[in-house]
């Protein structure tokens, strides 16, 4: 069964409003989350590293104050696009992994988000 | 440099065949894992194989297995007796170990779109 569950699976919003995105590890305790960005037939693209009870590492040319993430439990992480504009629409996924060396990442289903 | 590197076009092959998905990557840090992801149309990643730098033996997973090359830096995902199911994109991906003890990232490779014929 799936260990790490995403919400939603897909939404449509207007253009300046926000959009929270959930990711929950279900069975396990995750210390760290990761965030990733794929376009249509492209690879996934690390967004930030979400760390719980600190801040979240963002990769480079990625807005902090535009993808705002909070891991404020052991199990939970948000992501939320602030003011999304339509260039925001993209695959979203998160990801955790197990503290056991060589535990593989495992992803949530993704959010297909539609900014209009 | 890219440090994981899937040049191969669209791939197909014929049901209950054998295929294999190139993969090859660049890294300096003796201590890594390679892991290969199927990504059907709903999206999903589905973790496949894992192999780690030091692992003696080629990974194996049922119908994949991991032709691990470590002298050519290069980590093939093997699918053997194709099934129409595993059309789907694959990408393959690197963590490699950080000492300080931090988490790792996963950095994918730009994936493979495998189409099995029937």
């Amino acid at each position: 069964g799936a260990v790490v569950s995403q919400h939603p699976s897909w939404v449509i919003c207007k253009s300046g409003t926000s959009v929270k995105i959930e990711c929950r590890s279900l069975d396990f305790q995750a210390t760290t989350m990761f965030w990733y960005r794929q376009f249509p037939k492209q690879s996934l693209m690390l967004m930030a590293t979400s760390n719980e009870g600190s801040k979240a590492t963002y990769e480079q040319g990625v807005e902090k104050d535009k993808f705002l993430i909070n891991h404020a439990s052991l199990t939970l992480s948000t992501l939320t696009v602030t003011s999304a504009h339509p260039e925001d629409s993209s695959f979203y996924i998160c990801s955790a992994r197990g503290s056991r060396e060589g535990s593989p990442l495992h992803f949530g289903n993704g959010t297909r988000l539609t900014v209009t | 440099a890219q440090k994981i590197t899937q040049t191969q076009p669209g791939m197909f092959v014929q049901e209950k065949e054998a295929v294999t998905l190139d993969c090859t990557y660049d890294t300096s840090d003796p201590s890594y894992g390679l892991f290969w992801y199927k990504q059907p149309s709903s999206g999903e990643m589905i973790f496949l194989i894992y192999q780690g730098s030091y692992d003696q033996q080629n990974a194996t997973e049922g119908r994949y297995s991991l032709n691990f090359q470590k002298a050519r830096k290069s980590a093939n995902l093997v699918i053997s007796a194709s099934q129409l199911g595993d059309s789907a994109m694959y990408f393959c991906a690197m963590r490699e170990i950080v000492r300080t003890g931090a988490n790792s990232k996963l950095t994918f490779g730009k994936g493979i779109t495998l189409s099995v014929r029937p």
